[in-house]
C-alpha cells in the first residue's frame, strides 16, 4: 500500500519568509499529487495538482509545487508567505487507474504578521 | 452552484451504538467520497460511491457502509461503533468523467464515542 509522509508537522514563520513544505510519497507507479489546504473554521479545498507534463505547478495564492519523480517528492512552495497563509496543508496521492487516494497527516503552518 | 452539506454536525453516541451520517454533494456532480479523519492526522478513505455503487473502498470494516441516493446526496452508516471510531468524518462529492479527479469537501462531521 502507498503512504505518504509530510515531514514537518509545524511550522512557524514570519510574514514575507519562504515556504517549502515537504511530501514524500511511496508508489512505484503513475502517480496523481494534489496539495489540499484547510484555513482556519473552513473546509479542505484544493490547492493544486499534478497529472502530468510540467513537474512545475501553479496553484491558487501564489503557491507552487514541483514533482519530482526520481525523488517520490511533489513540494509545495510559496516565495513569500502572507498571515493569511496560516492553515493545515495536506498532500495527497492517487495512484493512477485507482479511485483511493492516500493523503498525507498534514502540516500546521503558522505565519506570524 | 450549493457546496457540499452534511449532517449533523456534531453528534454523540455511545459503543455498540449505530449512527448514520449524511452528505449532500454539490450540484451537478455525481461521485462520493467518505473520509475518516482522526485528530492530527489526514483523511483515510472509507469509500466512494458512482451511480448508487460503491466502486472503491479502504481499509475499513464492513461495519462501515454506505448508501448512494439518485440524486446523489449520501450516506454513511456505522454500526456496533467502537471508541476509535471518534473522529471527524469528511464527504467529498466530484464529477466522474471529466479525468479532474478534483473533489470538493464538506465541512465534517464530528463523532464522539463515549
Amino acid at each position: 500500500a502507498q503512504s505518504v509522509s509530510q515531514h514537518n508537522h509545524h511550522v512557524i514563520l514570519s510574514e514575507a519568509a519562504s515556504l517549502e513544505l515537504g511530501c514524500n510519497y511511496s508508489y512505484g507507479g503513475t502517480v496523481n499529487l494534489f496539495w489540499y489546504v484547510q484555513y482556519p473554521g473552513q473546509h479542505l479545498q484544493l490547492l493544486l495538482k499534478y497529472f502530468s507534463g510540467d513537474p512545475l505547478v501553479k496553484g491558487i495564492k501564489g503557491f507552487e509545487a514541483e514533482f519530482i519523480k526520481s525523488k517520490f517528492s511533489f513540494n509545495l512552495r510559496k516565495p513569500s508567505v502572507q498571515w493569511s497563509d496560516t492553515a493545515e496543508y495536506f498532500c495527497a496521492v492517487l495512484p493512477g487507474g485507482s479511485y483511493i487516494p492516500t493523503f498525507g497527516r498534514g502540516t500546521s503552518l503558522i505565519v506570524h504578521p | 452552484e450549493t457546496g457540499v452539506t452534511q449532517s449533523p454536525t456534531h453528534l454523540i453516541k455511545t459503543r455498540g451504538q449505530q449512527v448514520t451520517l449524511r452528505c449532500s454533494s454539490q450540484s451537478g456532480h455525481n461521485t462520493v467520497s467518505w473520509y475518516q479523519q482522526a485528530l492530527g492526522q489526514g483523511p483515510q478513505f472509507i469509500f466512494q460511491y458512482y451511480r448508487e455503487e460503491e466502486n472503491g473502498r479502504g481499509n475499513f470494516p464492513p461495519r462501515f457502509s454506505g448508501l448512494q441516493f439518485p440524486n446523489y446526496s449520501s450516506e454513511l452508516n456505522v454500526n456496533a461503533l467502537e471508541l476509535d471510531d471518534s473522529a471527524l468524518y469528511l464527504c467529498a462529492s466530484s464529477l466522474s468523467g471529466t479525468g479532474t479527479y478534483e473533489q470538493y469537501f464538506g465541512p465534517g462531521t464530528r463523532l464522539t464515542v463515549t
